[in-house]
């Protein structure tokens, strides 16, 4: 069954520095998304893709964050000055809404912990 | 209550025994999701229901929806010890494509 990929599993990065999530989403899926989930606490929207733009956005998606799919394959994920409050285990997900009611696939997941 | 509450937070079963959890929303929503997520994994999608069902299987699983109450209930029969995980259910509201999650039930099935 067709997956959604993530990499890095596991990210540490120093407070300050940028750092770019990598995903890839179900090759036939349309529309792409990511959460994140702080440890102990619920799964919290992020972003919506759609047609090479963001369509929906959170209050947590502020100017520190950005989206690309700068292939026909990847969709990333980039924080450009990284805050300690920024760790968490980051979720991609993909689904195909040229149909109503269609699930979201999630990937694994990228922690990521900031020092 | 945030958007999508389960209850209870914990259960614990043995293998064999069914489990029952529950989930709440406030608002209109276009359909409801059930996933699983085992530790330190991904979220695994289960089963979807639409707003105008009220009732829905697969394979073990048994979902229903009360949109007069704003809950829906996730009953895993026959649980084995696989099945310990935690459970999440998460809503899509009529417009946009976000989903809610609510905070999940932790499931521990005894072998």
């Amino acid at each position: 069954e067709p997956e959604v990929t993530q990499t890095p599993s596991h990210q540490v990065t120093q407070m300050g520095q940028e750092v770019i999530l990598r995903c890839v989403p179900i090759s036939n899926h349309l529309y792409f998304y990511w959460y994140r989930q702080i440890l102990g606490q619920k799964v919290e929207f992020l972003v919506s893709f759609y047609n090479n733009e963001i369509s929906e956005k959170s209050e947590i998606f502020d100017d520190q964050f950005s989206v690309e799919r700068p292939d026909g394959s990847n969709f990333t994920l980039k924080i450009r000055s990284t805050k300690l409050e920024d760790s968490a285990m980051y979720f991609c997900a993909s689904s195909d809404r040229g149909r109503d009611y269609q699930p979201q696939h999630f990937g694994d997941g990228t922690r990521l912990s900031i020092l | 209550s945030q958007q999508g509450e389960e209850d209870p937070q914990a259960l614990s079963i043995q293998e064999g025994e069914n489990a029952t959890m529950n989930c709440s929303y406030k608002t209109s929503i276009n359909n409801l999701q059930w996933y699983r997520q085992n530790s330190g994994r991904g979220l695994v999608h289960l089963i979807l229901i639409r707003s105008n069902e009220r009732e829905k299987h697969s394979g073990r699983l048994r979902v229903t929806l009360d949109t007069s109450k704003k809950s829906s209930s996730l009953l895993i029969t026959a649980s084995r010890a696989a099945d310990t995980a935690s459970y999440f259910c998460a809503t899509l509201k009529a417009a946009g494509n976000k989903l809610t999650f609510g905070g999940g039930t932790r499931v521990l099935v005894k072998p």
